[in-house]
């Protein structure tokens, strides 16, 4: 089945560690984003690539980046990451063809990767 | 100004109840309205979409939107335990948040009591 996919489910790092997750897609899908949720909020718009070019929310801190080696895999750095960070990373893809308002592109989740910051 | 407003809960019901989930927003430019269901640990998942104002059915699920109130709702008749999750509303000015992204609500914890 065509899916998003997220790598690893559960990451557990250390205060300032590096740290790198991972999202795949077979979908062929031309916008993937990154979220960010926090326990009992709402998910927020980290950035997301729509092709090639990178679109960052204004207030995504700058411990956050992002890279999209292919169409298939986007991958979210966290440079030095604080408590603050512990959240969970959810990836989406859309299939996003144009300003069109008679269209739906429906953006498909990955399960989502719980990031603990000891 | 993106902010959407939705009552976290928990909200508990019987098996069989009628269940009402709302949200409301402020920017008058979102036009693609969305419900999500989200199992624990788990990606959301799209139950339904609306354009604009009116009402859609799905099965068991209705979706509203109110454009002049700027009022969503989702309502889910004959509510059974499996559909106990958490439901997020979200809302893009794009269609599927394409070119912006999709704002969600924190979300309401619905508990279905067998």
């Amino acid at each position: 089945d065509a899916m998003v996919i997220q790598n690893p489910r559960y990451q557990v790092t250390q205060f300032g560690k590096p740290v790198t997750l991972s999202c795949s897609q077979t979908l062929n899908h031309n916008v993937m984003y990154w979220y960010q949720q926090k326990s009992s909020q709402a998910p927020k718009l980290l950035f997301h690539y729509y092709d090639k070019d990178f679109n960052n929310e204004a207030d995504t801190p700058d411990n956050f980046q992002s890279r999209r080696p292919n169409t298939s895999f986007c991958f979210l750095d966290i440079r030095s990451p604080g408590l603050g960070d512990a959240a969970m990373y959810l990836c989406a893809t859309s299939a996003y063809g144009g300003p069109e308002l008679w269209t739906y592109n429906e953006q498909f989740f990955g399960p989502g990767t719980r990031l603990t910051v000891l | 100004q993106k902010e959407v407003e939705q009552d976290p809960g928990p909200l508990s019901v019987p098996e069989g109840a009628i269940v009402s989930l709302n949200c409301t927003y402020s920017n008058s430019a979102f036009q693609y309205f969305m419900w999500y269901r989200q199992y624990s640990r788990k990606g959301p998942e799209l139950l339904m979409y609306t354009y604009s104002s009116g009402n859609k059915e799905d099965g068991r699920f209705t979706a509203q939107v109110d454009k002049s109130s700027k009022y969503i709702s989702l309502f889910i008749r004959d509510s059974q335990p499996s559909d106990s999750a958490t439901y997020l509303c979200a809302m893009s000015m794009s269609s599927g948040g394409g070119a912006d992204g999709l704002t969600f609500g924190k979300g309401t914890h619905l508990i279905i009591q067998p």
